[in-house]
């Protein structure tokens, strides 16, 4: 049985590009939360998504984005890129309101 | 204030020594507690929940004070396995986000 698979693993983009992160989640799972980790901190909750839909969020700007598919796997995106994006960007999926297994984690360097 | 504090450490104890993290919250809403380990630039992944009356996992002991709203964690006879990054988290109620400390780092030296 696969876990949280993200994708890709470590990404180089420049300031003002846009970034989109993959995750699908451990089979038989519905939800999926992302999370940034900045270097020498814990990871800070994004948003949730259930049902194709944001069901909470968190102090993060518009700039970050994303999208729940029918088959729960998930997007983030990030515009207008600025160098303190850069961080492990986690996604974490669960069944309802369960217990939340992590991916590997995507690294992201802002230059 | 932060909503969730950590100790960052480093703690450097010898092998077979006995280590013990707080962490307190700032929310006395908050249901669930839990402490996640994180081995250097790998995912957390849940160590043991958190309750009122106490719980062990082996060598790993968990206290919750929801009087003084303060989380323990306890790892008796130390490993050199057990050098990780120790995340202390709450969760406000269930299908909640997870709120994170900054994390305690532990060195086990031989």
């Amino acid at each position: 049985d696969a876990g949280v698979t993200q994708s890709p693993t470590h990404l180089i983009k420049t300031r003002g590009q846009q970034v989109t992160l993959r995750c699908s989640p451990k089979s038989g799972h519905d939800t999926v939360s992302w999370y940034q980790q900045a270097l020498g901190q814990g990871p800070q909750f994004i948003f949730q998504y259930y049902e194709e839909e944001e069901r909470q969020r968190g102090n993060f700007p518009d700039r970050f984005s994303g999208h729940q598919f029918p088959n729960y796997s998930s997007e983030l995106n990030v515009n207008a890129l600025l160098l303190g994006d850069s961080a492990l960007y986690l996604c974490a999926s669960s069944l309802g309101r369960g217990e939340a297994f992590f991916g590997q984690g995507t690294r992201l360097t802002v230059v | 204030r932060k909503e969730v504090e950590q100790d960052p450490g480093p703690f450097n104890v010898p092998e077979g020594a006995t280590v013990a993290f707080n962490c307190t919250y700032s929310n006395s809403a908050s249901q669930s507690f839990f402490w996640y380990r994180q081995d250097c630039r790998k995912e957390p992944k849940l160590l043991m929940s958190v309750y009122s009356s106490g719980n062990e996992d082996g060598r790993f002991t968990a206290q919750l004070n929801r009087a003084s709203q303060y989380i323990s964690l306890l790892i008796r006879d130390s490993k050199l396995s057990d050098s990780a990054t120790y995340l202390c988290v709450e969760k406000k109620s269930s299908g909640d986000k997870l709120t994170f400390g900054t994390g305690t780092r532990l060195a086990v030296r031989p």
